[in-house]
């Protein structure tokens, strides 16, 4: 258990559906962040949310929507995605806005666009 | 686009074996330099986070060392055993903030 959960853990949705992935952090952080996970390809970070603003957004296509509502909650709304966005998607938070601020993680969504 | 190498991209070691991997990333403008460990099915897990150039670190059978001038750094295994299967990260901060760029990990399996 890393303080942060996700939800759900598995998704499977069509190109035509709206669904949203929920991530939570129980460790009073102050940063917060969404990555992706493709097969074969790094780790890549799609938003980074700090004392709840957002201040990086990697390039990510539009049909992929943030929304951090406070400092423990962070979401993706996803909407008319592609089968290649079919990844793990991973949340994690960290205490500082600093490059030595280690990041916490959470187990991830594995989600499957058909 | 920034850099971050590792290798190699898979290692197979028997139990009780040494072992090493490379983390390569840009010698300019250096913040600090973090491993992490990602068993399957779990979720990555910090090692270290390195800043000074020579520093070392340990924890347990797991130990790391930085050098920022020709920018790489090491993570050495004593004496592996199964337990310690799994994909090692190294992530770099391009700037001050705290964005992190992953390289692509080396995944250890180490066999009974």
């Amino acid at each position: 258990e890393t303080g942060v959960t996700q939800t759900p853990r598995h998704l499977v949705m069509g190109m035509t559906n709206k669904k949203s992935l929920k991530c939570e952090q129980h460790l009073g952080h102050n940063a917060m962040y969404w990555y992706k996970q493709s097969a074969k390809k790094p780790l890549e970070l799609m938003f980074v949310y700090s004392l709840e603003e957002r201040v990086e957004n990697n390039s990510v296509p539009s049909r992929f929507s943030p929304e951090c509502p406070n400092s423990s909650h962070l979401f993706l709304h996803l909407h008319t995605l592609q089968p290649e966005d079919s990844a793990l998607y991973l949340c994690a938070s960290s205490h500082g806005q600093g490059p030595t601020s280690e990041q916490f993680f959470g187990p991830g969504t594995r989600l499957t666009v058909l | 686009i920034l850099n971050v190498e590792q290798s190699p991209q898979s290692l197979h070691v028997q139990e009780g074996d040494s072992t090493n991997f490379t983390c390569s990333f840009p010698s300019s403008n250096f913040y600090a330099l973090h491993w992490y460990r990602w068993e399957t099915a779990k979720s990555p897990e910090a090692l270290f986070v390195m800043t000074l150039n020579g520093d070392e670190k340990k924890k347990g059978r797991i130990s790391a060392t930085l050098n920022t001038k020709e920018g790489y750094s090491y993570l050495y295994i004593k004496g592996s055993q199964p337990e310690d299967s799994a994909t090692y990260l190294c992530a770099f901060p391009p700037n001050a903030g705290n964005m992190l760029t992953f390289g692509g990990g080396t995944r250890l399996m180490v066999k009974p």
